[in-house]
Order: C-alpha cells, then structure tokens, then sequence
C-alpha cells in the first residue's frame, strides 16, 4: 500500500502571507486531488493534477505535480481567512483507491 | 439540489446497539464509498460499490455491513456499537475513471 506523507500537519500564519503545503510519496499516482474541509461539512474538491510537471490555478491557489508523479505541492498567495481549513492530498492507485494523506490544519489569522 | 446527502446528521446512542446510515447521491455517479474521519482527523476508507457491486472492502469489523440497493443508493449498517465506532461517517461517490469524490455532509456518531 502506498503512503501519503503531508506536511506541515498545522500552520497559523497571518493574513496576507504566502504559504506552501506539501505532499510526498516514494510511488508514483497515476493522478493527485486535493481537497479542503471546513469544520461540520465534508471535503470539497479542489482540483486534479495528472500529467508529471502540471502545474494548476485556482485564484490564488496553485498546485503542482511533480515531474515524476510523486509528490504534489499546493501554494497560497496573499492568505485571506476564508482559506481556513483542513487541506488534504489523495493520490490514486491504480486499483482505483485512492490514498489519503493526513491533512494540513490551516489558520488564517485576520 | 444536494448532490449527496446522508441522514442522519447526528446520531447518539448506547453501546450494544444498531444503527443504519443512508446514502443518496443525484450526481449519476457509478462509485459510492464510506470513509471514516477519527478525531485526528484522518480519512479511511471502510467500503466501496461500483454499480452495486463491492469493489473495495478494508480491514473493517464485520458488525460493519454496507448495502447498496442501486447505484444512487449506499446505506451502511453497525451492529454491537462500541464507544471505538464514535467518528464522522461520510459518504462519497465519483465516476470510477476520475476516482474524484463528491462527499456528504458526514454523520457525526457518538456512542456512549
């Protein structure tokens, strides 16, 4: 079974700093979601990424996927405290499973 | 419209007794799954169904049983529950070649 490890596990930064969650595995995914929960409700997806090296925007949200499908990294510009939340990565086997990492706790502090 | 709901919200009980969990999801997906959130707050899959038929089955107890009555459909049945069964159940479902999942509000069980 592959693992997922994510990091930071918690980060409290201030409004309008830039931060960088990461997410690592030594197998490759044939493709890697990322999701953010609030409290009370369910994951939300946020995006896709399936080609080595892609690189994707939402807002001020840009994920990447590494080059050779391992590992993935999510960048916040300028946070706002809307982007509070629980950030998680899951990686798809190809036994259609997918594989969660344990999920980054983000503050955002006005 | 919700895509997928889940009732109930909240459920409260004593240990020893069962409990159903229902599913529905109006997305005209494939694949639904139960996950399990513990307070750490890590997500594991217990069950999956591809067109009505299981296609994932983790270490789960087997007081734990799934049933899916049709491909909108989900329910998720717990017998003896013991104080270790209290976490939020969500819910989920996505077309099986994207594997991208849609969730439920979640079911916040407490066993006491």
């Amino acid at each position: 079974t592959q693992l997922l490890e994510q990091s930071p596990q918690f980060l409290s930064i201030q409004e309008g700093e830039n931060l960088t969650v990461y997410c690592n595995s030594s197998s490759v995914f044939s493709s890697l979601q990322w999701y953010r929960q609030e409290p009370g409700e369910g994951p939300v997806l946020l995006v896709t990424v399936v080609t080595g090296g892609e690189v994707k925007k939402l807002k001020r949200l840009t994920f990447q996927f590494g080059d050779a499908r391992k590992d993935s990294s999510l960048h916040i510009t300028a946070a706002q405290p809307g982007d509070t939340g629980l950030y998680l990565c899951a990686g798809a086997e190809s036994n259609y499973q997918l594989i969660w990492g344990a999920g980054t706790k983000l503050i955002i502090k006005p | 419209d919700t895509a997928v709901s889940q009732t109930p919200k909240y459920l409260v009980t004593q240990m020893g007794n069962d409990k159903s969990i229902k599913c529905e999801q109006n997305l005209g997906h494939d694949t639904m799954y139960w996950y399990k959130q513990d307070s750490k707050k890590f997500l594991k899959i217990m069950f999956s169904y591809n067109n009505k038929e299981l296609i994932i089955n983790e270490t789960v107890p087997n007081r734990f049983s799934p049933k899916s009555p049709d491909k909108a459909h989900l329910n998720l049945h717990i017998n003896s529950l013991e104080l270790g069964d209290s976490a939020v159940y969500f819910c989920a479902s996505s077309l099986r070649r994207t594997y991208e999942q849609y969730f439920g509000p979640g079911t916040r069980l407490t066993v006491t």
